[in-house]
């Protein structure tokens, strides 16, 4: 079955540092999501994306963050400048229409020191 | 604005025990609702969706979800649980339009004891 592959699953990174969270969705799909779930809180909503531009983003999504599609298949998020609230665990998503439901990729944890 | 409420933070049942776990929304257009799962260190799953038709949604593992649009309510049932049903799981609701944004409700633990 087709998978939303995320890297990495792991990442460590000093407060005010640039972080970027890598994204392969799945090939055939047409939108693209990125959410976040702080520890012991409910998964939210941050960023959509459809043909090459941001669709709808949340309150969250703020300047710091910027997401790109960059060769066609990676999709990824940044966050210029870390603070330790963003200490989450990041999960991307794929979905090939609004029809149907999303397939999630396993997650990135970002731990911010 | 679309909004979701999950009743129960946390279910503990036995092994073949029945399951429903309680989801409202609220949504002023067409919603499409979708219940996901999370095992233990892993992570979502989509279990079942509504988008039309019938409101009685079967899903993967033998789940199930009613929709019941006069109560805004999309229900979780399964008949019988396993100890492997044992996991975190999220009611969502979507907009039908073509982006489909989610929001995703608190969560409600499951605990399954042997």
């Amino acid at each position: 079955e087709p998978e939303v592959t995320q890297t990495p699953s792991h990442q460590v990174t000093q407060m005010g540092q640039e972080v970027i969270l890598r994204c392969v969705p799945i090939s055939n799909h047409l939108y693209f999501y990125w959410y976040r779930q702080i520890l012991g809180q409910k998964v939210e909503f941050l960023v959509s994306f459809y043909n090459n531009e941001i669709s709808e983003k949340s309150e969250i999504f703020d300047d710091q963050f910027s997401v790109e599609r960059p060769d066609g298949s990676n999709f990824t998020l940044k966050i210029r400048s870390t603070k330790l609230e963003d200490s989450a665990m990041y999960f991307c998503a794929s979905s090939p229409g609004h029809s149907y439901g999303y397939t999630f990729g396993s997650g990135t944890r970002l731990t911010v020191v | 604005a679309q909004s979701v409420s999950q009743h129960n933070h946390h279910v503990i049942l036995s092994e073949a025990a029945s399951l429903e776990l309680g989801c409202n929304y609220s949504y002023g257009g067409t919603v499409n609702l979708f219940w996901y799962v999370q095992y233990p260190g892993q992570h979502l799953q989509l279990l079942l969706k509504y988008f039309s038709g019938d409101p009685l949604v079967k899903g993967i593992k033998g789940f199930e979800a009613e929709f019941i649009k006069s109560k805004f309510s999309f229900n979780l049932r399964k008949p019988s649980v396993q100890w492997s049903d044992t996991a975190e799981y999220f009611c969502a609701v979507g907009n039908s339009g073509g982006y489909q944004k989610v929001t995703f409700g608190t969560g409600t633990k499951l605990q399954v004891i042997p």
